[in-house]
């Protein structure tokens, strides 16, 4: 059983658009929601992180929503510059040293 | 500041022969360790992790082992490589207690 899923798994956006990448999970135990962006043939990047404790989180032109109770969250990515387009990781732990990754969502910003 | 340094940065290998993946930290003390292993295109799978020298948890098992033999460095190894072990694998570090994780540059391994 899938713990953590990300929708959609490619999204294609303009310059200057606002980008929306949903993620959801199973175990009411996580509380440390992480998201990752990765470019081709590179490690992943520590992007934004959120709490269970928090429903927003911003940082710089990213902002996580997250909804404890549907338990799912979504990153925005505010005015998407093509530097943007990489493959956006949604993770999920309980702080047992165990972290569950969705199947990423591969973003494109077009000029 | 800490640096997560990878070796080697490619490998190709053939199916049965050993392998051994490295991984270092620097600038930090007591770093939780963490394997991952990544399919191309595909997600991230944690392999194995690490909160003190010489004490590895598997996660998963894929014929793989890995071991900490110093507090900055964490192996990943097998006697006898299959095709299923092609891949990206990737070190990772957390400070002690946090969740948030640091990944490296990852090791790309073709096995033909």
């Amino acid at each position: 059983q899938q713990q953590v899923r990300q929708s959609p798994q490619s999204l294609t956006v303009w310059e200057g658009e606002t980008a929306i990448l949903n993620c959801s999970y199973e175990n009411s135990a996580f509380d440390y929601f992480p998201w990752y962006q990765q470019f081709p043939g590179e490690g992943p990047a520590l992007l934004i992180a959120i709490r269970s404790v928090s429903d927003k989180k911003e940082d710089g032109g990213f902002t996580i929503f997250f909804n404890k109770r549907e338990k799912n969250l979504s990153l925005h990515i505010k005015d998407s510059q093509p530097g943007d387009s990489a493959t956006y990781f949604c993770a999920a732990s309980d702080n047992n040293n165990r972290i569950f990754f969705g199947d990423g969502t591969q973003l494109v910003v077009k000029p | 500041a800490q640096t997560i340094h990878q070796w080697p940065v490619a490998e190709i290998k053939a199916v049965g022969s050993p392998l051994s993946l490295g991984c270092t930290i620097k600038g930090k003390s007591s770093p939780n360790l963490y394997w991952y292993w990544q399919a191309t295109g595909g997600t991230l799978q944690q392999l194995f992790y690490s909160i003190t020298v010489g004490q590895v948890e598997s996660v998963v098992q894929l014929n793989l082992s890995a071991s900490r033999p110093k507090d900055d460095q964490f192996i990943l190894s097998t006697e006898k490589l299959l095709l299923s072990h092609s891949g990206f694998y990737l070190c990772a570090w957390s400070p002690l207690g946090e969740g948030e994780q640091y990944f490296g540059p990852g090791t790309r391994l073709t096995v033909l």
